[in-house]
């Protein structure tokens, strides 16, 4: 089936540590993205990617890191430098034209 | 630059009733394309319904439509019927370009539906 996979669902993370957030995407799509989403709140954009090895800084890029090296995948790190980590981590992709589709989501939570 | 704002933190409906979730936002582009998405308890995110800037017409998809006003550039979305199952948070969100990059989103409206 064709689709947005996120893993892990649940990951904790302890402080001062790097943690990785899997997106792989089999609908070849191009442009892939990754949100963030605090309780109640609207989804804030971290970074975005339009084709393999160039992606660019959203709105809160601060504190994370992405690669892009392959069409298929577009992995979020969470760097130490990132306060306030917890969240709910959101992976879309887009075909260009038309709706986002989006992953399951990550919950991270700093213990 | 670029900016969804979707004043309604909270809404609430009688089962049955219609409800108008609003959306304005803001951008230099003359092409653009506005999104309406559905967030659960579960937080999956449901694409709902698309409107593209040069659309005529407004978009419509079951009980969901767009009420698209260019000019004022607004875009909000009507349930008709709403069923309790539509309880959940709803955004809005858009993309400048026709086939390109930034998709941002609004801050949500949560709906609540009463029997």
């Amino acid at each position: 089936d064709g689709g947005i996979t996120q893993s892990p669902k649940y990951l904790f993370r302890k402080e001062g540590q790097n943690v990785t957030l899997s997106c792989e995407q089999n609908l070849n799509h191009d442009a892939m993205y990754w949100y963030r989403q605090d309780p109640g709140q609207g989804l804030r954009l971290i970074y975005y990617s339009q084709i393999v090895n160039d992606f660019q800084k959203g709105d809160i890029a601060e504190g994370y890191s992405v690669s892009r090296e392959k069409k298929e995948s577009f992995p979020l790190t969470v760097t130490s430098a990132q306060k306030n980590p917890t969240a709910f981590y959101l992976c879309a992709t887009t075909p260009g034209a038309g709706e986002a589709f989006f992953g399951q989501g990550t919950r991270l939570t700093v213990v | 630059a670029q900016k969804i704002t979707q004043t309604q933190p909270g809404m609430f409906v009688q089962e049955k009733e219609a409800v108008t979730l609003d959306c304005t936002y803001d951008t230099s582009d003359q092409s653009y394309g506005l999104f309406w998405y559905k967030q659960p308890s579960s937080g999956e995110m449901i694409f709902l319904i698309y409107q593209g800037s040069y659309d005529e017409q407004n978009a419509t998809e079951g009980r969901y439509s767009l009420n698209f006003q260019k000019a004022r550039k607004s875009a909000n979305l009507v349930i008709s019927a709403s069923q309790l199952g539509d309880s959940a948070m709803y955004f809005c969100a858009m993309r400048e370009g026709y086939n390109t990059d930034k998709l941002i989103f609004g801050t949500g409206t949560r709906l609540q539906v009463f029997p």
